[in-house]
């Protein structure tokens, strides 16, 4: 079964400065999907980015971009020029194209934006 | 992208009542949905995946006597939550996917229970 690893409880950044929130993952699949989701106050659950694993260049969305290392199976995300509308508990997420749709989850990352 | 809405936002029931939570796709056919549970501060934990027309599958420990899922149309699934019980009080998340948006889930904005 793949397994996802958040190693950061907490992380906290100055606004506008750069933060690098960790995900490492277990699987055996060499085609998956890796996501990173935002869940802010409200408890909405928000895409941030995605990444398919056959793809060798890292995604990016705006402020927001992935280090994806397919063979250290490592997926970090990095927010630039944070904003107070950032603080948020993050979620790393893997997604197998085996199994349907089923996403498994990490344990989540408060991040916290100090002005 | 799609939106996925749930009803009711928050509710209060008794213990030993029974309780039912919808999760619609407004603009999308979802043939399939996911049901997740939350504590606070704490990650989602799927309790069962619905298939538009067949019985869910539930995860490991979950009870699907308690937990009735019901995904009778491709835009509508209800989560039941029968004879609840103060544990069973916690955030519920559902998410919608498959058909024309195959490779990703998109979120309801989930449900408050709190069983007293």
């Amino acid at each position: 079964a793949q397994t996802v690893t958040q190693s950061q409880p907490e992380m906290s950044v100055q606004e506008a400065e750069t933060v690098t929130l960790s995900c490492t993952y277990d699987t055996s699949e060499s085609d998956y999907y890796l996501f990173w989701y935002k869940q802010p106050p409200s408890r909405q659950m928000i895409l941030v980015i995605r990444q398919e694993a056959y793809k060798q260049q890292n995604a990016t969305e705006n402020r927001f971009s992935v280090n994806f290392q397919k063979a250290a199976k490592s997926f970090s995300l990095k927010i630039s020029d944070s904003q107070l509308g950032d603080a948020a508990m993050y979620f790393c997420a893997y997604r197998s194209m085996e199994y349907g749709n089923k996403l498994v989850f990490g344990a989540g990352t408060i991040l916290r934006v100090k002005s | 992208g799609a939106v996925v809405s749930q009803h009711p936002s928050r509710v209060i029931c008794k213990s030993g009542t029974s309780v039912k939570i919808e999760c619609r796709s407004l603009d999308f056919q979802a043939t399939t949905m996911f049901w997740y549970r939350q504590f606070p501060k704490q990650s989602l934990m799927l309790m069962a995946t619905s298939n538009e027309g067949s019985k869910a599958t539930y995860e490991q420990g979950v009870e699907k006597d308690k937990f009735l899922i019901n995904h009778a149309s491709l835009t509508l699934s209800t989560l039941t939550v029968t004879s609840a019980h103060p544990e069973d009080s916690s955030f519920y998340i559902c998410s919608a996917g498959g058909g024309t948006r195959s490779y990703e889930q998109y979120f309801g904005p989930g449900t408050r229970l709190t069983v007293t």
